[in-house]
This record gives C-alpha cells, sequence and structure tokens, in this order.
C-alpha cells in the first residue's frame, strides 16, 4: 500500500520558473527522502530530511518537513528542461523497520524549454 | 564503482512460468532491497536481505521469494507468474544500518 499522497499528481512549467511538490504520509517516520525517475527507469536519490530536521538544502533543491502535519514539500528552483522526471517521496519509519521504504504515488513534472 | 546492476533489462514471460531476476549492489553496500513498480504507480516494498537473511518482508504473497548471496548479490525469484506480475522491478542496495538507498535500472517483466 502506499503511504504518501503527492500533490500536485502532474505540473507543468517553463524552463527558469520554481517547481514545489508536496507529499503527504500517514505514519511515524524516522527520515523522508526524495527520488527522481526519468522515463520509467532506475530511482535517483535527490535528498533525505531527519524527522528532527525541518528544512534541508542541496543545490537547487529545498526540503521542508512538517513532522505534526505529516507532510514534506520539495521546491526546485530555477527549472531546467533537464528537470523533466517524475518525483517521489519516500519515508523511512526506522526501528526494525530501518530502509522499508514506502513511496507515494509520484508527481510527474515537465519543463518546457 | 558501477553502482547497483540488474540483469536482464527486460523480460517476457508466460503465465504461470517462474523468472528469476539479478542483482549486484553498490561496492561496500551489504543490504539489498526488492520493489515493484507498476505503470503509472510509486514502487511498492517486496522484500530486505541482510547477511544472507530476509530481514524483512512488504505484503507479497510467497510466490516471490530471495536470496542473498556471500558477496551480497541477491536473485529475486517469482513462481506461477499472473499478469498482474508484469511490471518493472527494481533493486536497491544501502550500507549497513545505512540511510539513503542505491537503486538500478530496473528489470521490466512483461507476463503474457
Amino acid at each position: 500500500s502506499q503511504q504518501g499522497e503527492e500533490d500536485p499528481q502532474a505540473l507543468s512549467i517553463q524552463e527558469g520558473e520554481n517547481a514545489t511538490m508536496n507529499c503527504s504520509y500517514k505514519t511515524s517516520i524516522n527520515n523522508l527522502q526524495w527520488y527522481r525517475q526519468n522515463s520509467g527507469r532506475g530511482l535517483v536519490h535527490l535528498i533525505l530530511i531527519r524527522s528532527n530536521e525541518r528544512e534541508k538544502h542541496s543545490g537547487r533543491l529545498r526540503v521542508t518537513l512538517d513532522t505534526s502535519k505529516k507532510s514534506s514539500s520539495l521546491l526546485i528552483t530555477a527549472s531546467r528542461a533537464a528537470d523533466t522526471a517524475s518525483y517521489f517521496c519516500a519515508t523511512d519509519p526506522g526501528g526494525t523497520s530501518y530502509g522499508k521504504l514506502t513511496f507515494g504515488q509520484g508527481t510527474i513534472l515537465t519543463v518546457h524549454p | 564503482d558501477a553502482g547497483v546492476t540488474q540483469s536482464p533489462t527486460h523480460l517476457i514471460k508466460t503465465r504461470g512460468q517462474q523468472v528469476t531476476l539479478r542483482c549486484s549492489p553498490k561496492s561496500g553496500h551489504d543490504t539489498v532491497s526488492w520493489y515493484q513498480q507498476a505503470l503509472g504507480q510509486g514502487p511498492q516494498f517486496i522484500f530486505q536481505y541482510y547477511e544472507e537473511e530476509e530481514r524483512q518482508r512488504g505484503n507479497f504473497p510467497d510466490r516471490f521469494s530471495g536470496h542473498q548471496f556471500p558477496n551480497y548479490s541477491s536473485e529475486l525469484n517469482v513462481n506461477a507468474l499472473l499478469l498482474g506480475d508484469s511490471a518493472l522491478y527494481l533493486c536497491a542496495s544501502s550500507p549497513q544500518w545505512g540511510t539513503e538507498a542505491f537503486f538500478g535500472q530496473g528489470t521490466r517483466l512483461t507476463v503474457v
């Protein structure tokens, strides 16, 4: 079963614009991760944020986590055509279930040149 | 570093047959997890192997089984294939008690 729900399901923007994707989840987590997938191939890890962190940056990526609302957001600034892909959030419950990732349905991002 | 490698890339099987998928983890990683990703969906956790034993399992029937070898490589076996088993099967590796998972390019299984 899918733990997370991602919003929006699809996002279409122009190059240079910012893209924001949201993820909600249901149970307690140790960390939340964001992945990118191009054309149904393997997933590429983007960023990991732990449950005791509120915000994290990596290059053009900014991730926030609100554990009280059980939600996270991924912001991609100054989008490029190469950012076109599906983006997934994944939660890791930690403890005895460490590494058992539960993924959301994903957001399909299209960046037009 | 070759990263996580999976074989084969594509596979077509007939309903009722059995299939074996293979995965070599990233160098230095001893934990391997398998995921099933249906078209248009997010990946779903099948099981995880560590020290040649199944450490965790998702909600998949016993038709799905696996193995991990001493060199940490892993196999996923699916028996009595159903049409609904058609999906992209992803292997991921991570260091012991590691955090981020590194994924292979996947095996696209089509059951006809």
